[in-house]
């Protein structure tokens, strides 16, 4: 079955700070999506990446970075230089292209506080 | 700028009644999905919509929930009989094809 677990639950961090947020997944299809989300304290998810699970380059925008290894499972989330605003809640989530709905199925968040 | 937009913001309601959501999506996105969100949780899937045609419906989706998307525009969530456990944030989502689906503001519905 499908699964998305974000294990860190929470992360407090002092501004500059490297953070990682941590993202595993379970899937017996063998071509699917994996996405980051952020949800601010407004509440609305705000779309960051999307990567197909036939390309394993790491991706880099900005201070962001998100490295994905298919033999572990995970699509892991780095923050470089953390500021303040990227003060959220952050959603892993798994689309499997053998489901035609490409419904997202999301992990239970990591909650991310980067302190002045 | 023409993003996923959702109506109302917020709702409060008491047990037993009536409510309806309005979910406008990015006008030129195909697919319409509606997900539902309990405090400290990810998203859950509800339903989609491709064009005006509802294709998948979750088991979370009891027969108190319905849903509609005439025209293959706006959709519309009703939750008839409301009870407690409704209480959610009721997130909308759109996308073109199986592209990124880009989300609304949310809906938060408390029950009383």
């Amino acid at each position: 079955a499908q699964k998305v677990t974000q294990a860190q639950t929470e992360i407090s961090v002092v501004e500059k700070e490297d953070v990682t947020l941590d993202c595993v997944y379970e899937t017996r299809d063998t071509t699917y999506y994996l996405f980051w989300y952020k949800q601010p304290p407004s509440g609305e998810l705000v779309f960051l990446i999307r990567r197909n699970s036939f390309d394993e380059q790491n991706e880099i925008s900005g201070r962001y970075s998100w490295n994905f290894q298919k033999s572990t499972s995970s699509f892991n989330f780095t923050i470089t230089a953390s500021q303040v605003v990227d003060s959220a809640v952050y959603f892993c989530a798994l689309s499997e292209t053998e489901d035609s709905s490409y419904k997202l199925i999301f992990g239970s968040g990591t909650r991310l506080l980067v302190r002045p | 700028d023409t993003g996923v937009s959702q109506d109302p913001r917020h709702k409060i309601t008491k047990r037993g009644q009536n409510v309806t959501f309005r979910c406008d999506p990015i006008s030129e996105h195909n697919r319409l999905y509606w997900y539902r969100q309990t405090l400290g949780q990810g998203p859950e899937f509800l339903t989609y919509f491709q064009n005006e045609a509802q294709l998948e419906k979750s088991r979370l989706l009891s027969d108190r929930f319905s849903a509609e998307r005439p025209k293959g525009s706006f959709s519309t969530l009703e939750i008839q009989r409301t009870e407690q456990g409704d209480s959610a944030m009721y997130l909308c989502a759109s996308s073109e094809g199986f592209n990124e689906q880009f989300f609304g503001p949310g809906t938060r519905l408390t029950v009383l």
